[in-house]
């Protein structure tokens, strides 16, 4: 069985703060890592990709990749409190019919507080 | 509006009914997958298409659930005599291309088992 997991928190951190995520998973064999975030009630919406190993910024996110320790993170600059929402940990893993699924974590609950 | 659409948005049904949910992928997507969400918890994968074949099954995935995806253009997914347990978020998204392309959600079909 694949896995992808994270803390369900919640993490409480101030406005402002840098929010820092993780996520580790099993599969050796994937390529591809993705974090989405998901209000409650609503759909996950894509915010990250990363494929390589180091840090890929966007805004003020940022996501670090460690194959050899098998672990994604995601950093949150400046959190605001449109920030508060679930993130979501997505590893493209090997299936076995031979295709890359998607497979999610448990997602991490972010509360940012004024 | 060109993103993953589904339909219905919510259905409320009656134990032992059938229920059939649809999924419209962004046009040029030829990879679309279904997945189910419960509160809590991250999406669970149930099944996935690249174009018209059904490459991959969850073995969780009971025999009362089926999906199809006739001409490789929009997919259905069929819940037969519903149980309470069916209860969930149905979430399919699709990507294009190879395994590194990024998943997109619809908004889900929020499903009632009463």
């Amino acid at each position: 069985q694949k896995e992808v997991e994270q803390n369900s928190g919640p993490l409480s951190v101030p406005e402002g703060a840098i929010a820092s995520l993780n996520c580790t998973y099993s599969d050796r064999v994937s390529q591809s890592f993705f974090w989405y975030r998901q209000y409650s009630g609503k759909s996950p919406e894509l915010i990250m990709s990363i494929y390589s190993n180091g840090d890929k910024e966007d805004g003020r996110f940022t996501a670090q990749l460690n194959k050899a320790s098998q672990y994604v993170s995601l950093l949150i600059r400046d959190s605001q409190p449109s920030d508060s929402a679930t993130y979501l940990c997505a590893v493209n893993t090997f299936a076995s019919g031979g295709s890359y699924i998607p497979t999610f974590g448990r997602g991490t609950s972010l509360i940012v507080h004024p | 509006d060109t993103g993953v659409s589904q339909d219905p948005r919510h259905k409320i049904t009656k134990r032992g009914q059938n229920v059939t949910f649809r999924c419209d992928p962004i046009s040029e997507h030829n990879r679309l997958y279904w997945y189910r969400q419960t509160l809590g918890q991250g999406p669970e994968f149930l099944t996935y298409f690249q174009n018209e074949a059904q490459l991959e099954k969850s073995r969780l995935l009971s025999d009362r659930f089926s999906a199809e995806r006739p001409k490789g253009s929009f997919s259905t997914l069929e819940i037969q005599r519903t149980e309470q347990g069916d209860s969930a978020m149905y979430l399919c998204a699709s990507s294009l291309g190879d395994l590194n392309t990024e998943a997109f959600f619809g908004q889900g079909t929020r499903l009632t088992v009463v």
